[in-house]
């Protein structure tokens, strides 16, 4: 399958900064990337799609100024969690889509705010 | 409106034991794509097998299998001879045909399995 990889797998970070999430497509053009958040023992949840050099969409009361995303190329998206709080502690996952009809998802990365 | 179903929240079955996840899903649309994720403890979701509307063949890969049911709207996915490595959560979701890869995935809420050595 296609390898979708994403940076950092762990980051812990200081309330009030801001942290980017990179989400690279590595052997194919992700035309769509998605981002969701997972809780503990929960599935997962859209909380935005986005598609190479436009705006992304979010989903309903997911805060585009406090998540912010860019899609500036075919094999790469960023999530940026802006003056994060304890409460954006969460295992945050992107997955890529193509040509093909399936998402491939990165790794996952863990954010802990202290 | 679209919605899946995976009713079994957890599992937990002895090694060599043979289990099926259930995934029953709703969906408006005549023509959909069905898909399984595995998600062990590392976290990174694991595409195991997509399957077309109007492909409505079983399909056999290893120990693994499925069987899909339009009639019922149901993909249920079978482990024969269940493996500790088997252990992780698992993902039935569903995608709009037509639309192309802007199409968001519906999950299910997964069913963690647990396979005892």
């Amino acid at each position: 399958g296609a390898v979708v990889s994403q940076h950092p797998s762990r980051v812990i970070c200081k309330s009030g900064t801001s942290v980017k999430i990179e989400c690279r497509s590595l052997d194919f053009q992700a035309t769509t990337m998605f981002w969701y958040r997972q809780f503990p023992k929960k599935s997962l949840m859209l909380m935005a799609t986005s598609n190479e050099g436009s705006k992304a969409t979010y989903e309903q009361g997911v805060e585009k100024d406090k998540f912010l995303i860019n899609h500036a190329s075919l094999t790469l998206s960023t999530l940026t969690v802006t003056s994060a709080h304890p409460e954006d502690s969460s295992f945050y996952i992107c997955s890529a889509s193509g040509r093909s009809p399936e998402a491939f998802f990165g790794q996952g990365t863990r954010l802990t705010v202290v | 409106a679209q919605k899946v179903t995976q009713a079994q929240t957890e599992i937990s079955v002895v090694e060599k034991e043979d289990v099926t996840l259930d995934c029953v899903y709703e969906t408006r649309d005549t023509t959909y794509y069905l898909f399984w994720y595995k998600q062990p403890p590392s976290g990174e979701l694991v595409f195991l097998i997509r399957r077309n509307s109007f492909d409505e063949q079983n399909e056999i890969s290893g120990r693994y299998s499925w069987n899909f049911q339009k009639s019922t709207s149901s993909f249920n996915f079978t482990i024969t001879a269940s493996q500790v490595v088997d252990s992780a959560v698992y993902f039935c979701a569903l995608r709009a045909f037509y639309g192309g890869a802007t199409n968001k995935l519906i999950f299910g809420t997964g069913t963690l399995l647990a396979v005892q050595p």
